[in-house]
């Protein structure tokens, strides 16, 4: 079955620090991958996404991914962390519908 | 440029009702998505519209339906309400479907008692 997986539940970075979030799919095929943050009470927002291409994905808000094919992953990244920055990410994956992973949170202290 | 609206925000709804939520898309866009998000099942999509047509649709069960209007909105009902329901539903729209950009709604938060 189609799937992906966030296998952090919490993460807890301090300010400044640098962030990796893990993310992998099983699919027969590479799908359409993409993060998505999400607020407090808010909707999703789009942070970046992968079609084909460029292995390193540049997106809003300072963040980038790397698609790895060999080890099905697509890990989300930011070199420097900021408190507005604490929110629930998730990655999803698909062709023709997205399966999203469970999220994770990300706490940020100062 | 608006944003999608959803409305109503907030519902409160008993068992066995039914509910009807409303997905205004930004303007221009012809597809929205719905979605389902609870704490114990994560984020799940439930159909796809574009064009008035269902394009996609998830595993849920009959008592989920929705509807896409000429002008993009759409409405999405629950029959026969359970307590299971009680959810986040969200919706996005985009120009033509999730593999572009979606833009995310707020949500309503349906509670079923």
């Amino acid at each position: 079955a189609q799937s992906v997986t966030q296998p952090d539940i919490h993460i807890t970075v301090s300010e400044g620090a640098s962030l990796e979030l893990r993310c992998n799919y099983s699919y027969g095929a590479t799908p359409y991958l993409f993060w998505y943050v999400q607020s407090p009470g808010q909707g999703l927002q789009l942070l970046l996404k992968y079609f084909s291409g460029d292995t390193l994905v540049q997106g809003i808000k300072g963040f980038e991914a790397e698609f790895k094919r060999s080890q099905s992953s697509f890990n989300l990244r930011k070199p420097s962390v900021h408190w507005s920055d604490a929110a629930e990410y998730f990655c999803a994956a698909g062709f023709q519908k997205l399966v999203f992973g469970t999220g994770t949170r990300l706490l940020v202290s100062p | 440029k608006a944003g999608v609206t959803q409305t109503p925000r907030y519902l409160i709804k008993t068992r066995g009702q039914q509910v009807t939520l409303s997905c205004s898309p930004i303007s221009g866009h012809r597809s929205v998505s719905w979605y389902q998000q609870t704490p114990g099942q994560g984020l799940q999509f439930l159909f796809e519209y574009f064009s008035e047509t269902q394009r996609n649709k998830g595993n849920f069960p009959g008592r989920f339906s929705g509807r896409q209007f000429s002008n993009s909105r759409s409405e999405m009902n629950v029959s026969t309400l359970e307590l299971g329901d009680s959810a986040l539903y969200l919706c996005a729209s985009s120009f033509r479907g999730f593999a572009y950009e979606q833009y995310f709604g707020p949500g309503t938060r349906l509670t079923v008692t």
